[in-house]
């Protein structure tokens, strides 16, 4: 499997202000993706983001609160935007590594970074 | 609709006993994939296991035990001799085909608190 990183680990932000989140791989990978899991909730995935290519957003997330950039095949980045309290969640990024089974791979998941808004 | 369903929210139960997680989906693909991921209190997901759809075979791997059942549309998941360190949340997740790409669908996740 894939070694992740994530940096900050967690963070105390204003509200208003911009948190970037950082996203290493150990190994190059086509498939990077984030997540956020908000208080006792389960995981929501924000955004696709493929190397070379615009980040690809699910419905009620946007490019404008949720900036990606993937410069290479090992990192990507992810920037709350104009925070606010309802943003405090734990925003995880994953890479999609191959299995023994063709076509369909497995996610593997950093260790996750820990954001309060306040 | 795609969709995992995990109906206990919260499980608790004393060391040494054996509890199973339900893990319910519905898919409109012919051919997809279920996933069990494991969240202890640090906040870390550690992947546990991947099932295909065309393989309905029981795994086991240790203490950890999966039953797949296309019939009822489960994929449910046993832990034998529950220890403290099993005490995490579970997520049961689905692979879907979307646009194109390969995504997954989570649960609601199971809180699995095992007490000494």
């Amino acid at each position: 499997s894939a070694v992740i990183s994530q940096k900050p680990s967690r963070d105390i932000c204003q509200r208003g202000t911009s948190l970037t989140i950082q996203c290493q791989v150990d190994s190059q990978v086509t498939m990077m993706f984030w997540y956020r899991q908000q208080p006792g909730q389960s995981l929501t995935l924000i955004a696709t983001a493929n190397q070379g290519s615009e980040a690809t957003y699910e419905s009620g997330f946007v490019i404008d609160k949720f900036p990606i950039s993937r410069p290479n095949l090992t990192f990507s980045t992810l920037t709350v935007s104009n925070m606010s309290p309802e943003d405090s969640s734990i925003y995880l990024c994953s890479v999609e590594t191959s299995g023994s089974y063709f076509e369909t791979d497995t996610q593997y998941f950093g260790p996750g970074t820990r954001l309060t808004v306040l | 609709a795609q969709k995992v369903t995990q109906a206990q929210t919260e499980i608790s139960v004393v060391e040494k006993e054996d509890v199973t997680l339900d893990c319910v989906y519905e898919t409109r693909d012919t051919t997809y994939y279920l996933f069990w991921y494991k969240q202890p209190p640090s906040g870390e997901l550690v992947f546990l296991i991947r099932r295909n759809s065309f393989d309905e075979q029981n795994e086991i791997s240790g203490r950890y035990s999966w039953n797949f059942q296309k019939s009822t549309s489960s994929f449910n998941f046993t832990i034998t001799a529950s220890q403290v360190v099993d005490s995490a949340v579970y997520f049961c997740a689905l692979s879907v085909t979307q646009g194109g790409s390969e995504k997954l669908v989570f649960g609601k996740g199971t809180k699995l608190t095992v007490n000494p």
